[in-house]
């Protein structure tokens, strides 16, 4: 079946970059999509790529696609304490949406 | 505008109750979609409507869930008979129609089963 990964935990200091991993099963998926959640808050869409491409930017957020070992990153520039949340990646063909078990990334001073 | 609501925020039941969650999607958003997140745990896909259909209810737990929608507007998600692995946070999305995959996501309601 279908089946989302990621690391659990990601800890960076306040103004370097992170780098979410996530890995993916599904070959078929139309799109692959990231997702902020804060606390006591509703999950928040942050960015999301088609399958056919390889690379996304959106000011400091991009996104690489390695469709050939189905392996998908974020990449967070100049990390900031308002970026400590945590970040869920979903895979999506037609109606069925997949997510992972989401990264806690916290950010130290 | 007004985003997507959830009522109630938090549900706490005793095992065996039955409890009725509730979605308000945001207007013109044809497509509503229903999701689970228990402790630590990623987000479990539950059921999508479009409209007021539901072509796909396989993504549902167990028997006990339902869900229903009133046109293109409020949702309701019901568990019968609850049990304390029913314990979560049930999240509920809407989106302009299927093909934009922009999902807005509610609040979400807690719900605990004691």
């Amino acid at each position: 079946g279908e089946d989302v990964e990621q690391s659990l935990f990601l800890s960076v200091r306040e103004g370097d970059s992170s780098v979410i991993n996530c890995t993916y099963t599904d070959s078929s998926s139309t799109y692959l999509y990231w997702y902020k959640q804060e606390p006591g808050a509703g999950l928040q869409l942050l960015t999301y790529i088609f399958s056919n491409m390889d690379m996304k930017q959106d000011q400091r957020l991009t996104v690489l696609l390695n469709k050939k070992d189905k392996h998908l990153s974020l990449r967070i520039a100049d990390t900031q304490t308002g970026d400590s949340a945590i970040y869920f990646c979903a895979e999506v063909n037609g109606q069925n949406f997949v997510f992972g078990p989401g990264t806690r990334l916290s950010v130290l001073p | 505008g007004a985003g997507v609501s959830q009522s109630p925020s938090n549900k706490v039941t005793e095992k065996g109750k039955d409890v009725e969650l509730r979605c308000d999607p945001i207007s013109g958003h044809t497509a509503l979609y229903w999701y689970r997140q228990r402790l630590g745990q990623g987000l479990e896909f539950l059921i999508y409507f479009q409209g007021n259909s539901a072509p796909d209810k396989s993504g549902l737990p167990s028997d006990r869930f339902s869900a229903e929608r009133t046109g293109e507007s409020v949702s309701t998600l019901t568990i019968q008979r609850t049990q304390q692995e029913d314990s979560a946070v049930y999240l509920c999305a809407s989106s302009l129609s299927l093909e934009d995959y922009e999902q807005y996501f509610g609040p979400g309601t807690r719900l605990t089963v004691t």
